[in-house]
Protein backbone atom coordinates (compact mmCIF):
# COMPACT_ATOMS: atom_id res chain seq x y z
CA UNK A 1 0.00 0.00 0.00
CA UNK A 2 2.11 3.27 -1.32
CA UNK A 3 0.44 5.75 0.68
CA UNK A 4 3.05 8.46 -1.38
CA UNK A 5 2.83 8.13 -4.87
CA UNK A 6 5.16 9.80 -7.84
CA UNK A 7 3.47 8.99 -11.01
CA UNK A 8 6.53 10.43 -13.00
CA UNK A 9 9.53 8.02 -12.78
CA UNK A 10 11.56 10.19 -14.80
CA UNK A 11 11.47 14.22 -15.97
CA UNK A 12 13.70 16.33 -18.68
CA UNK A 13 13.81 19.87 -18.50
CA UNK A 14 16.22 22.37 -20.42
CA UNK A 15 18.42 24.94 -18.00
CA UNK A 16 16.57 28.06 -17.47
CA UNK A 17 12.95 26.50 -17.65
CA UNK A 18 10.59 25.28 -14.72
CA UNK A 19 11.01 22.03 -13.58
CA UNK A 20 7.37 20.94 -11.66
CA UNK A 21 7.37 17.88 -9.94
CA UNK A 22 4.29 15.89 -8.58
CA UNK A 23 3.41 13.92 -5.43
CA UNK A 24 0.09 12.13 -4.33
CA UNK A 25 -1.07 10.79 -1.19
CA UNK A 26 -3.69 8.76 0.12
CA UNK A 27 -3.65 8.82 4.29
CA UNK A 28 -5.72 12.54 5.15
CA UNK A 29 -3.51 12.28 8.35
CA UNK A 30 -0.58 13.66 6.96
CA UNK A 31 0.01 17.01 8.03
CA UNK A 32 3.46 17.60 7.50
CA UNK A 33 5.15 17.59 3.84
CA UNK A 34 9.35 17.55 2.47
CA UNK A 35 10.92 17.89 -0.65
CA UNK A 36 14.22 15.81 -0.77
CA UNK A 37 16.58 15.15 -3.34
CA UNK A 38 19.13 12.69 -3.39
CA UNK A 39 21.83 11.19 -4.81
CA UNK A 40 22.95 7.40 -5.08
CA UNK A 41 24.53 6.14 -2.10
CA UNK A 42 23.89 9.29 -0.05
CA UNK A 43 21.46 9.88 2.39
CA UNK A 44 18.55 12.51 0.85
CA UNK A 45 19.30 16.02 1.16
CA UNK A 46 16.17 18.64 2.67
CA UNK A 47 14.95 21.07 0.50
CA UNK A 48 11.58 22.43 1.65
CA UNK A 49 8.80 21.95 3.45
CA UNK A 50 4.96 23.03 3.95
CA UNK A 51 2.47 22.16 6.90
CA UNK A 52 -1.01 21.27 6.14
CA UNK A 53 -2.23 24.60 7.25
CA UNK A 54 -0.62 26.43 4.16
CA UNK A 55 -0.83 25.82 0.23
CA UNK A 56 2.27 27.47 -0.76
CA UNK A 57 6.01 27.96 0.72
CA UNK A 58 9.07 29.15 -1.17
CA UNK A 59 11.88 28.92 -0.59
CA UNK A 60 14.75 30.38 -3.03
CA UNK A 61 14.28 28.63 -6.30
CA UNK A 62 11.94 26.22 -4.46
CA UNK A 63 8.28 26.61 -4.27
CA UNK A 64 5.98 23.25 -2.56
CA UNK A 65 2.08 23.95 -3.43
CA UNK A 66 -0.56 21.84 -1.19
CA UNK A 67 -3.94 21.09 -2.46
CA UNK A 68 -5.18 18.87 0.59
CA UNK A 69 -8.70 18.46 -1.25
CA UNK A 70 -6.97 17.09 -3.80
CA UNK A 71 -4.07 15.41 -1.90
CA UNK A 72 -1.49 16.73 -4.09
CA UNK A 73 1.61 18.36 -3.67
CA UNK A 74 4.13 19.59 -6.15
CA UNK A 75 7.62 21.34 -6.25
CA UNK A 76 8.49 24.28 -8.88
CA UNK A 77 12.15 24.67 -9.32
CA UNK A 78 13.00 27.90 -11.39
CA UNK A 79 15.03 28.40 -12.98
CA UNK A 80 16.43 24.87 -13.67
CA UNK A 81 19.89 24.36 -13.47
CA UNK A 82 21.80 21.16 -14.29
CA UNK A 83 23.34 20.69 -11.11
CA UNK A 84 19.29 20.03 -9.98
CA UNK A 85 19.82 16.66 -11.33
CA UNK A 86 19.02 13.99 -9.05
CA UNK A 87 16.54 12.10 -7.73
CA UNK A 88 13.42 14.10 -5.60
CA UNK A 89 11.35 12.03 -3.34
CA UNK A 90 8.63 13.81 -1.66
CA UNK A 91 7.68 12.93 1.56
CA UNK A 92 4.95 12.62 4.01
CA UNK A 93 4.82 12.77 7.88
CA UNK A 94 1.49 12.70 10.59
CA UNK A 95 1.77 13.02 14.62
CA UNK A 96 3.40 10.02 14.75
CA UNK A 97 6.55 11.53 13.12
CA UNK A 98 6.61 8.37 10.63
CA UNK A 99 7.95 9.88 7.24
CA UNK A 100 6.77 8.09 4.27
CA UNK A 101 8.85 8.28 1.26
CA UNK A 102 7.20 8.72 -2.20
CA UNK A 103 8.55 6.81 -5.35
CA UNK A 104 10.75 9.33 -6.59
CA UNK A 105 11.32 11.31 -9.55
CA UNK A 106 14.52 11.53 -11.60
CA UNK A 107 15.05 14.74 -13.11
CA UNK A 108 17.51 15.74 -15.43
CA UNK A 109 18.19 19.44 -16.36
CA UNK A 110 20.05 19.74 -19.60
CA UNK A 111 22.09 22.58 -21.04
CA UNK B 1 21.49 22.67 14.21
CA UNK B 2 20.87 18.86 13.73
CA UNK B 3 23.23 16.40 12.67
CA UNK B 4 23.20 12.80 12.45
CA UNK B 5 25.97 10.61 12.24
CA UNK B 6 26.02 6.87 11.09
CA UNK B 7 28.68 4.38 10.58
CA UNK B 8 30.13 2.71 9.29
CA UNK B 9 29.24 3.80 5.48
CA UNK B 10 29.85 0.01 3.65
CA UNK B 11 30.14 -2.83 4.94
CA UNK B 12 30.96 -6.19 3.48
CA UNK B 13 30.09 -9.34 5.08
CA UNK B 14 30.25 -13.05 4.33
CA UNK B 15 26.57 -14.62 4.58
CA UNK B 16 25.81 -15.86 8.04
CA UNK B 17 27.43 -13.19 9.83
CA UNK B 18 26.04 -10.12 11.66
CA UNK B 19 26.31 -6.09 10.79
CA UNK B 20 25.72 -3.86 13.09
CA UNK B 21 25.35 -0.12 12.03
CA UNK B 22 25.29 3.10 14.10
CA UNK B 23 23.25 6.02 14.41
CA UNK B 24 23.56 9.15 16.24
CA UNK B 25 22.41 12.09 17.00
CA UNK B 26 25.27 14.67 17.78
CA UNK B 27 23.78 17.74 19.08
CA UNK B 28 20.67 16.71 19.81
CA UNK B 29 19.16 14.46 22.16
CA UNK B 30 16.58 12.07 19.89
CA UNK B 31 13.91 9.78 21.82
CA UNK B 32 12.99 8.29 17.83
CA UNK B 33 15.20 7.66 15.36
CA UNK B 34 14.02 5.68 11.94
CA UNK B 35 15.37 3.03 10.22
CA UNK B 36 15.26 3.33 6.52
CA UNK B 37 16.03 0.74 3.30
CA UNK B 38 16.50 1.39 -0.32
CA UNK B 39 16.81 -1.20 -2.83
CA UNK B 40 18.59 -0.13 -6.42
CA UNK B 41 16.15 2.84 -8.35
CA UNK B 42 13.24 2.17 -5.58
CA UNK B 43 11.84 4.61 -3.08
CA UNK B 44 13.41 4.89 0.37
CA UNK B 45 11.49 2.12 2.61
CA UNK B 46 10.24 2.81 6.21
CA UNK B 47 11.56 -0.60 8.55
CA UNK B 48 10.87 0.11 11.89
CA UNK B 49 10.78 3.14 14.56
CA UNK B 50 13.69 3.35 17.04
CA UNK B 51 11.84 4.17 20.36
CA UNK B 52 14.51 5.15 23.34
CA UNK B 53 14.62 2.63 26.13
CA UNK B 54 11.99 0.56 24.36
CA UNK B 55 11.26 -1.92 21.97
CA UNK B 56 11.48 -1.00 18.35
CA UNK B 57 8.18 -0.28 16.10
CA UNK B 58 8.36 -2.76 12.91
CA UNK B 59 6.76 -1.59 9.66
CA UNK B 60 4.68 -4.39 8.27
CA UNK B 61 6.59 -7.31 6.35
CA UNK B 62 9.98 -6.23 8.16
CA UNK B 63 11.18 -9.60 10.67
CA UNK B 64 11.78 -7.73 13.58
CA UNK B 65 14.22 -10.99 14.44
CA UNK B 66 16.38 -10.40 11.54
CA UNK B 67 16.25 -6.93 12.13
CA UNK B 68 17.35 -5.91 15.54
CA UNK B 69 17.28 -2.53 17.06
CA UNK B 70 18.30 -1.20 20.22
CA UNK B 71 18.38 2.36 21.36
CA UNK B 72 19.60 2.65 24.41
CA UNK B 73 20.95 5.93 24.60
CA UNK B 74 19.11 9.34 23.48
CA UNK B 75 21.92 9.90 20.91
CA UNK B 76 22.48 5.99 19.72
CA UNK B 77 20.21 3.62 17.96
CA UNK B 78 21.90 0.72 16.41
CA UNK B 79 20.51 -1.66 13.59
CA UNK B 80 21.85 -5.47 13.64
CA UNK B 81 21.51 -7.14 10.97
CA UNK B 82 21.55 -11.17 12.02
CA UNK B 83 22.20 -13.90 9.81
CA UNK B 84 22.96 -11.59 6.68
CA UNK B 85 22.17 -13.20 3.40
CA UNK B 86 23.15 -11.59 -0.27
CA UNK B 87 19.33 -10.79 -0.67
CA UNK B 88 20.13 -8.27 2.51
CA UNK B 89 22.32 -6.63 0.79
CA UNK B 90 20.72 -2.89 0.57
CA UNK B 91 21.57 1.12 1.50
CA UNK B 92 20.42 1.44 4.76
CA UNK B 93 19.48 4.90 6.23
CA UNK B 94 18.96 6.36 9.72
CA UNK B 95 17.12 9.39 10.46
CA UNK B 96 15.89 11.56 13.42
CA UNK B 97 13.15 13.97 13.86
CA UNK B 98 13.85 17.15 16.52
CA UNK B 99 10.82 19.42 16.62
CA UNK B 100 10.24 18.41 12.64
CA UNK B 101 8.14 21.36 12.40
CA UNK B 102 11.44 23.72 13.04
CA UNK B 103 14.35 21.76 12.69
CA UNK B 104 12.04 18.96 9.81
CA UNK B 105 14.27 15.20 9.94
CA UNK B 106 17.47 14.57 9.51
CA UNK B 107 19.25 11.65 7.86
CA UNK B 108 22.31 10.11 8.24
CA UNK B 109 24.79 9.47 4.83
CA UNK B 110 23.83 6.07 4.68
CA UNK B 111 25.60 2.44 5.20
CA UNK B 112 25.80 0.49 1.91
CA UNK B 113 25.82 -3.06 2.71
CA UNK B 114 27.04 -6.26 0.71
CA UNK B 115 26.52 -9.73 1.84
CA UNK B 116 28.27 -12.32 -0.23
Amino acid sequence: DQQVKQNSPSLSVQEGRISILNCDYTNSMFDYFLWYKKYPAEGPTFLISISSIKDKNEDGRFTVFLNKSAKHLSLHIVPSQPGDSAVYFCAASDNTDKLIFGTGTRLQVFP
Amino acid sequence: GAVVSQHPSWVICKSGTSVKIECRSLDFQATTMFWYRQFPKQSLMLMATSNEGSKATYEQGVEKDKFLINHASLTLSTLTVTSAHPEDSSFYICSASRDRGTYGYTFGSGTRLTVV
